[in-house]
């Protein structure tokens, strides 16, 4: 089963809108991170935060993490069209080597 | 510093064939993992290799093997090829150390 699951699947707001994705995991973790995936693309990494940071910004991202909870956020403001796309949160299970396990994502659609 | 490069980016297939899709991680990265996307799955990690050794395997039939050579660069082999074969095969590179990867563009593969 995935490790990282996001919420909502699917999210449509207008440009200049905020949007927030979730993410549940269910075992501890050494650090997680947000990707976003044009369509059709290969991924882009956006941010990692690791277990021991409870939030982390970049540019108009901004990210938390409650690990007692389980879950992260990613906060996009101001949103543009150009921000449509699917975000994949990810969690890495140190087992000697990495093996970072993907949710099944949210994709957001930013409409003009 | 090129990225993570993925041959072929499109290739088509007849069931019972064999495949074999290779990827080139970024300089200096060691590690190199092999991710399966469905639109119904989503991301499904394949394995992950350092040092030409498998470090990690995910739950795929042995129909799916991997190898890395001596300079990181990696192929994977689907014999036997079925339809649900068909997918956006990821190849990503990650720094040993550093829990980001970062993604090639993909080889999609379509089984007929």
């Amino acid at each position: 089963s995935q490790q990282g699951e996001e919420d909502p699947q699917a999210l449509s707001i207008q440009e200049g809108e905020n949007a927030t994705m979730n993410c549940s995991y269910k075992t501890s973790i050494n650090n997680l991170q947000w990707y976003r995936q044009n369509s059709g693309r290969g991924l882009v990494h956006l941010i990692l935060i690791r277990s021991n940071e409870r939030e982390k910004h970049s540019g108009r991202l901004r990210v938390t993490l409650d690990t007692s909870k389980k879950s992260s956020s990613l906060l996009i403001t101001a949103s543009r069209a150009a921000d449509t796309a699917s975000y994949f949160c990810a969690t890495d299970s140190n087992t000697g080597g990495f093996k970072t396990i993907f949710g099944a994502g949210t994709r957001l659609f930013v409409k003009a | 510093k090129a990225g993570v490069t993925q041959t072929p980016r499109y290739l088509i297939k007849t069931r019972g064939q064999q495949v074999t899709l290779s990827c080139s991680p970024i300089s200096g990265h060691r590690s190199v993992s092999w991710y399966q996307q469905t639109p119904g799955q989503g991301l499904q990690f394949l394995f992950e290799y350092f040092s030409e050794t498998q470090r990690n395997k995910g739950n795929f039939p042995g129909r799916f093997s991997g190898r890395q050579f001596s300079n990181s660069r990696s192929e994977m082999n689907v014999s036997t090829l079925e339809l649900g074969d068909s997918a956006l095969y990821l190849c990503a590179s990650n720094a040993a150390g550093d829990g980001t990867i970062y993604f090639g563009e993909g080889s999609w593969l379509t089984v007929v």
